[in-house]
């Protein structure tokens, strides 16, 4: 079993108010990523990294930041959460020489 | 832009009969094949995958790939009320600073009893 771990796993919040998701995983995987799911729709990357002090956008315009300070954690975080942000949020790790990705359970935010 | 298709769905099949799920890629140069399933409500997690043309077994799972016609299918067998979930196909696609995945939409399949 993956060992990728997101908080909070049910968020919501108020027009206006900054968020961080947290996603950590020890495994020690270079590779993570950020996607977002809407019910019944395609998981879209916003944001990946290769490693420490690398992150990159991804398909989907997003008005999310992410860091990767250390290995094990990738935050993504909303400045100014808006209703337009409502959705699940599924962070992923991958190691560098394989290609299978492993999902955290994933956070539903839902902003009023 | 690179796209995965899939039909939606639903695909309903009553247990014990095979289940086939299709999809289709643009890139042409895409290499690598991935079948991920994904239950309501829950993280998508990897059943398949696939690089090279004909087909892989792994239990009652079977991936078949046709790079000429660019289409990758699951099919599984002996379908079990367990399998109703959400299927995903996924093709890697190379971005500036390296790979990801691209997932299709999913095809849901429904299994009776």
């Amino acid at each position: 079993e993956a060992d990728i771990y997101q908080t909070p796993r049910y968020l919501v919040i108020g027009t206006g108010k900054k968020i961080t998701l947290e996603c950590s995983q020890t495994m020690g995987h270079d590779k993570m990523y950020w996607y977002q799911q809407d019910p019944g729709m395609e998981l879209h990357l916003i944001h990946y990294s290769y490693g420490v002090n690398s992150t990159e956008k991804g398909d989907l315009s997003s008005e999310s930041t992410v860091s990767r300070i250390r290995t094990e954690h990738f935050p993504l975080t909303l400045e100014s959460a808006r209703p337009s942000h409502t959705s699940q949020y599924l962070c992923a790790s991958q190691d560098r020489d394989f290609y299978e990705q492993y999902f955290g359970p994933g956070t539903r935010l839902t902003v009023t | 832009q690179k796209e995965v298709e899939q039909n939606s769905g639903p695909l309903s099949v009553p247990e014990g009969a095979i289940a086939s799920l299709n999809c289709t890629y643009s890139d042409r140069g895409s290499q690598s094949f991935f079948w991920y399933r994904q239950y309501s409500g829950k993280s998508p997690e990897l059943i398949m995958f696939i690089y090279s043309n004909g087909d892989k077994e792994d239990g009652r799972f079977t991936a078949q790939l046709n790079k000429a016609s660019q289409y990758v299918s699951l099919l599984i067998r002996d379908s079990q009320p367990s399998d109703s979930a959400t299927y995903l196909c996924a093709v890697i696609a190379t971005y500036q600073a390296g790979t990801a995945l691209i997932f299709g939409k999913g095809t849901t399949l429904s299994v009776s009893s």
